[in-house]
């Protein structure tokens, strides 16, 4: 079943290293993802999006994979930083609907 | 300047008082959206708004009511404040979707504990 409670997975990376951040969804119906990554006290601060048509996008230092086949969506990040420690949410848009939903997080934990 | 700004940032209130939750945006955008956030829970949907005549229920809109004063002012409110309440909330904005939905840009938060 599905697990609630206080803690968020966790990926621990070591500085400098690429971080590799999964996400999946459910809803074949789903045409447009994004990236949140949320600092400690700060609300959700938008990444980088992909929509359903594509496979890959790259931002500075991020790139987001789609793989519809799977349902799986992920948020690369290169040479990983210390100010990239954050909790990290995928979202996803159902059919261009009016909302979006997200996921629970993954809080990454940079090692120096 | 933050594009989106909420306050209070922090508040404390009791079992069965009213309270409200206020966001601001400078961004232009007519979509406005407030989301709670839980522990392990992530973001979960209470209200949105397309403009100002437009209001619609979230996920999660039991004990909670919203009004969209301006097209720049989207408040909410706790008629009668349980400690469930107690959580983060988020207050965002985005421009006018077309075909998909666009971006949504959060303010910074407002903590809220229901004593």
């Amino acid at each position: 079943g599905e697990s609630v409670g206080l803690h968020l997975p966790t990926l621990s990376v070591q500085e400098g290293d690429n971080s590799i951040i999964n996400c999946a969804y459910s809803n074949s119906a789903s045409d447009y993802f994004i990236w949140y990554k949320q600092e400690s006290g700060k609300g959700p601060q938008f990444i980088i999006d992909i929509r359903s048509n594509m496979d890959k996008r790259q931002g500075q230092r991020v790139t987001v994979l789609l793989n519809k086949t799977v349902k799986h969506l992920s948020l690369q990040i290169a040479a990983t930083q210390p100010g990239d420690s954050a909790v990290y949410f995928c979202a996803e848009n159902i059919g261009g609907g009016d909302k979006i939903i997200f996921g629970k997080g993954t809080r990454l934990h940079i090692l120096p | 300047d933050a594009d989106v700004t909420q306050t209070p940032r922090n508040r404390i209130t009791k079992t069965g008082k009213r309270i409200m939750l206020e966001c601001s945006q400078t961004k232009g955008h007519d979509r406005m959206y407030w989301y709670r956030q839980d522990p392990g829970l992530g973001l979960r949907l209470i209200y949105y708004s397309f403009d100002v005549k437009d209001i619609n229920k979230g996920e999660i809109s039991d004990g909670y009511s919203v009004s969209r004063q301006a097209q720049a002012k989207f408040s909410l409110s706790l008629e009668s404040a349980i400690p469930n309440q107690t959580a983060l909330y988020f207050c965002a904005t985005s421009s006018a979707g077309g075909t998909y939905q666009e971006t949504q840009y959060f303010g910074p938060g407002t903590r809220l504990l229901v004593l």
